[in-house]
């Protein structure tokens, strides 16, 4: 088990452009969420996968952004046209819903930060 | 909605005095109920969590937690703090809903230690 995987841990890059994450879940976790924290907040929730099927988005999750899971491992977050206020750290994390009360333990990795400059 | 309080944005205690962080938490349902520990720059580690059972849970680094259900509480608790437990820690409440079980923070207590 290496943890929830996330990279790159940093990205910094212009106003305008777009940027992608990518996150690898713990093996055979079958649940994948991203959150976004900004300075002084705690995460909040943007979006959630159960295996590749994209289940829920929250409002904040913007028509500039998209994730995805296609195989229903690893999944990518990208950012279009990016804006100061996306500057924040994207938070993948992962959970099985195998075995009781597994699914109710998420696992974070270590984020990822953007700054939109 | 469901939704978190964590009243003390910053707490400074001594190495080796005691340390209680408080949580409340707004949820209709009987909540599932997290704390995390975040250091600086990284994500967030499990301290540990309540799902049902025993109110009184223990969890890793020698933290432990109470539900009060009166109280809508979830405080966290440690007799005798370490240099390195100086952090920022985020009580969480998760909602079962269809299987998702999505997290929703507090805004957290950034603790710091003085020797």
């Amino acid at each position: 088990d290496t943890g929830v995987s996330q990279n790159p841990r940093h990205k910094i890059t212009k106003r305008g452009q777009n940027v992608t994450f990518r996150c690898d879940p713990i093996s055979e976790h079958n649940r994948l969420y991203w959150y976004r924290q900004t300075l002084g907040q705690g995460p909040e929730f943007l979006t959630y996968f159960q295996n590749e099927a994209q289940l829920e988005k929250s409002r904040l999750l913007s028509d500039r952004f998209s994730a995805e899971r296609p195989k229903g491992s690893f999944s990518t977050l990208e950012i279009q046209r990016t804006e100061q206020g996306d500057s924040a750290m994207y938070l993948c994390a992962s959970s099985s819903s195998y075995g009781p009360g597994s699914g109710n333990t998420i696992y974070f990795g270590e984020g990822s930060w953007l700054t939109v400059v | 909605a469901q939704s978190v309080t964590q009243p003390d944005i910053h707490i400074t205690v001594s190495e080796g005095a005691s340390l209680e962080l408080r949580c409340n938490y707004s949820y209709g349902a009987t909540p599932y109920l997290f704390w995390y520990v975040q250091s600086p720059g990284q994500g967030l580690q499990l301290l540990l969590k309540y799902f049902s059972g025993d109110t009184l849970v223990q969890g890793i680094k020698g933290f432990e937690a109470e539900f009060k259900r009166s109280q809508s509480s979830f405080n966290l608790r440690k007799p005798s703090v370490h240099w390195s437990d100086a952090a920022e820690y985020f009580c969480a409440v998760g909602i079962s809903n269809f299987g998702n079980e999505k997290l929703t923070f507090g805004t957290g207590t950034r603790l710091t230690i003085i020797p």
